[in-house]
């Protein structure tokens, strides 16, 4: 089974302050997303990363940046926290397109860190 | 662009029953795979069912399956003899087959099965 694991499930952090979410998956997955999920508003992307070191902006990625260094692991950082924040984080990987397998185009997803910014 | 309209925020259905949720979408593209992604109460999201757009059949996995009407932009997601697991949010995604590889969501159905 394809497993997504994330830090944390619940975080608490001030207004301001630099925070980081990691995601790591176990498939060799070469595609990592990140989501932020809000009532009303579903699922809306904040970046993406089809390889190691290459990163693409998703719907709404401002306030926001991300790192792979390793191809398991996809970081999004939060340079400086802000209320608007608040919001629960969700992190999928996919494997490539080209691999032409059954469960080619299908996410895997993380169980989601809740974020509160005070 | 493409969007994804779930237009029914909320649903409830007893138990045993049959239940339909809706969703549209609009693309200019001819090619994509749409999805039904359930998200139980636990948070974990998990895929339900998956259908490509060259195929005319419906997808079908157990008791779930889907009425795919491509030309009326219409992906309506099934749930046979329901079970108080359904319970969960729903959500309707697209994604392109020659494009990137990003997903597009729908705003999610919250379906309580009612014991």
């Amino acid at each position: 089974d394809v497993k997504v694991t994330q830090s944390s499930r619940y975080l608490v952090k001030r207004t301001g302050e630099k925070v980081f979410l990691e995601c790591v998956q176990d498939m060799d997955h070469e595609n990592m997303f990140w989501y932020r999920q809000d009532p009303g508003l579903g699922l809306r992307l904040i970046y993406f990363s089809y390889d190691v070191k290459m990163k693409e902006k998703g719907d709404i990625p401002e306030g926001y940046s991300v790192s792979r260094e390793k191809k398991e692991r996809f970081s999004l950082i939060l340079e400086s926290a802000s209320t608007n924040q608040t919001s629960m984080y969700l992190c999928a990987s996919s494997a490539y397109r080209d691999r032409g397998t059954t469960s080619t185009d299908t996410q895997y997803f993380g169980p989601g860190t809740r974020l509160t910014v005070l | 662009a493409q969007t994804v309209t779930q237009s029914q925020p909320e649903m409830s259905v007893q138990e045993a029953e049959t239940v339909t949720l809706s969703c549209t979408y609009d693309t200019s593209e001819s090619n994509y795979y749409l999805f039904w992604y359930k998200q139980p109460p636990s948070r974990q999201m998990i895929l339900v069912i998956r259908q490509e757009a060259y195929k005319q059949q419906n997808a079908t996995e157990n008791r779930f399956s889907v009425n795919f009407q491509k030309a009326a932009k219409s992906f309506s997601l099934k749930i046979s003899d329901s079970q108080l697991g359904d319970t969960a949010m729903y959500f309707c995604a697209l994604t392109l087959l020659f494009g990137n590889e990003k997903l597009t969501f729908g705003t999610g159905t919250r379906l309580t099965i009612i014991p």
